[in-house]
């Protein structure tokens, strides 16, 4: 069971900025637990966008960023482009299972 | 290069036992536990549990307590995830990934489909 909220999908026209939040509580992002997203693109394995809340790895580019706020945080995707069309999925730890915990995640679609 | 590399895709009956692994490369794998991930055809991320392969200790998601079994060996740099009795819901794709506590899965493997049909 998915502890982490996320809206199912948002679009947008290229070009656009879009965002996708990610709502948690006081034993995941409420506690002061760190926020990282990920892109799924069809076919692949996860690959990590935005660590730390708002940190890019390298080769990640700087139309991805992350911000935190409370129990909520949100990944936004400026210039939207036509590869950015895949699964976003937030995560965190949660202190009360223990364990790590991933949002219920969002399809990104480029109209 | 740090990689992860997964064993290949399975095809099993329900009732059959299962054991996929998860190699490291290119990094010192007793550092970093290894998480396995689970995606069901259609579905969400989720995590299974993890197992911090210098002492072999486990921690599993309540989802998935009793039905898994995860191990490892870390004179070989390798991690497993097992079933005793497969059942058709388990059919996924599963993904091993390299994480601390609290911390981003910095790298994954490419993933194994597992598919549970009669």
């Amino acid at each position: 069971q998915s502890v982490l909220t996320q809206p199912p999908s948002v679009s947008g026209a290229p070009g656009q900025r879009v965002t996708i939040s990610c709502t948690g509580s006081s034993s995941n992002i409420g506690a002061g637990l760190d926020v990282h997203w990920y892109q799924v693109l069809p076919g692949t394995a996860p690959k990590l966008l935005i660590f730390g809340n708002s940190h890019r790895p390298s080769g990640v580019p700087d139309r991805f960023s992350g911000s935190k706020s409370g129990t909520s945080a949100s990944l936004a995707i400026t210039g939207l482009q036509a590869d950015d069309e895949a699964d976003y999925y937030c995560q965190s730890y949660d202190t009360s299972l223990s364990g790590y915990v991933f949002g219920t995640g969002t399809k990104v679609t480029v109209l | 290069e740090v990689q992860l590399v997964q064993s290949g895709a399975e095809v099993k009956k329900p009732g059959e036992s299962l054991r996929i692994s998860c190699k490291g490369f290119g990094y010192s794998f007793t550092n970093y536990w290894i998480s396995w991930v689970r995606q069901m055809p259609g579905k969400g991320l989720e995590w299974m549990g993890r197992i911090d392969p210098s002492d072999s200790s486990t921690k599993y998601s309540p989802s998935f307590q009793g039905h898994v079994t995860m191990s490892s060996d870390k004179s070989i740099s390798t991690a497993y995830l097992q079933w005793s009795s497969l059942k058709a819901s388990d059919t996924a794709m599963y993904y091993c990934a390299r994480g601390l506590w609290g911390s981003d899965f910095d790298y994954w493997g490419q993933g194994t489909l597992v598919t549970a049909s009669s």
